[in-house]
């Protein structure tokens, strides 16, 4: 069954850190770019990085740049994204998300997660 | 990155039709072929209904299209069917390896 599944979300306080975790299911995930993605609370949804199959390239918005950090192990089927400095308006569920196979970096992503949620609270 | 802008929210009825514009700049949605479309309802995961401006993944009906002019992508719903009442959000390689999403509209089926 072809799936990806997020785990790590948690309640956590302004400043601190995470590691999520996309274990992957079903399908190659050695020749898959993966992305992040996260949607805060009744708002849309906000791309966050992608990584080439490889691990070897990553690329990040403007608003994570130097605080997030996505990695994969394709040994173990695993994408991660290590979330640090965390604030408030990091709020958010974060899906993990395939792009189509054997295309460009940046076409449909057409496998998502279910989403883990991370709640930044004081 | 600024959001690519979409309609907060359109309505048709069973067995209209309805399009959903997506406007970005010639660094976006102009520039590129990367474009596409993901249907959302409450409380799930995105679902892609249309890749590369145009094409349908496997599974999606035909009901659903998508098109672009200029710096303007736009999906296509026609014969609307209850179910297809949810949130649609376009997307876009954005340039400089960075991507964009739409803010996102919410179609009322009524």
């Amino acid at each position: 069954q072809v799936q990806l599944v997020e785990s790590g979300g948690g309640v956590v306080q302004p400043g601190t850190s995470l590691r999520l975790s996309c274990a992957a299911s079903g399908f190659s995930f050695s020749a898959s770019t993966m992305h992040w993605v996260r949607q805060a609370p009744g708002k849309g949804l906000d791309w966050v990085a992608v990584i080439s199959n490889d691990g070897i390239y990553t690329y990040y918005a403007d608003s994570v740049q130097g605080r997030f950090t996505i990695s994969r192990d394709n040994s173990k089927n695993t994408l991660y994204l290590q979330v640090n400095s965390l604030r408030p308006e990091d709020t958010a569920v974060f899906y993990c998300a395939r792009v189509r196979p054997d295309s460009g970096w940046y076409d449909g992503f057409d496998i998502w997660g279910p989403g883990t949620m991370v709640t930044v609270s004081s | 990155q600024s959001a690519l802008t979409q309609p907060r929210s359109v309505s048709g009825s069973p067995g209209q039709s309805v399009t959903i514009s997506c406007t970005g700049t010639s660094s976006d949605v102009g520039g590129d072929n990367y474009v596409s479309w993901y249907q959302q309802h409450p409380g799930k995961a995105p679902k892609l209904m249309i890749y590369d401006v145009s094409k349908r993944p496997s599974g999606v009906p035909d009901r659903f299209s998508g098109s672009k002019s200029g710096n303007t992508a736009s999906l296509t719903i026609s014969g609307l069917q209850a179910e297809d009442e949810a949130d649609y959000y376009c997307y876009s390689y954005a340039g400089s390896y960075t991507a964009v999403f739409g803010g996102g509209t919410k179609l009322t089926v009524l």
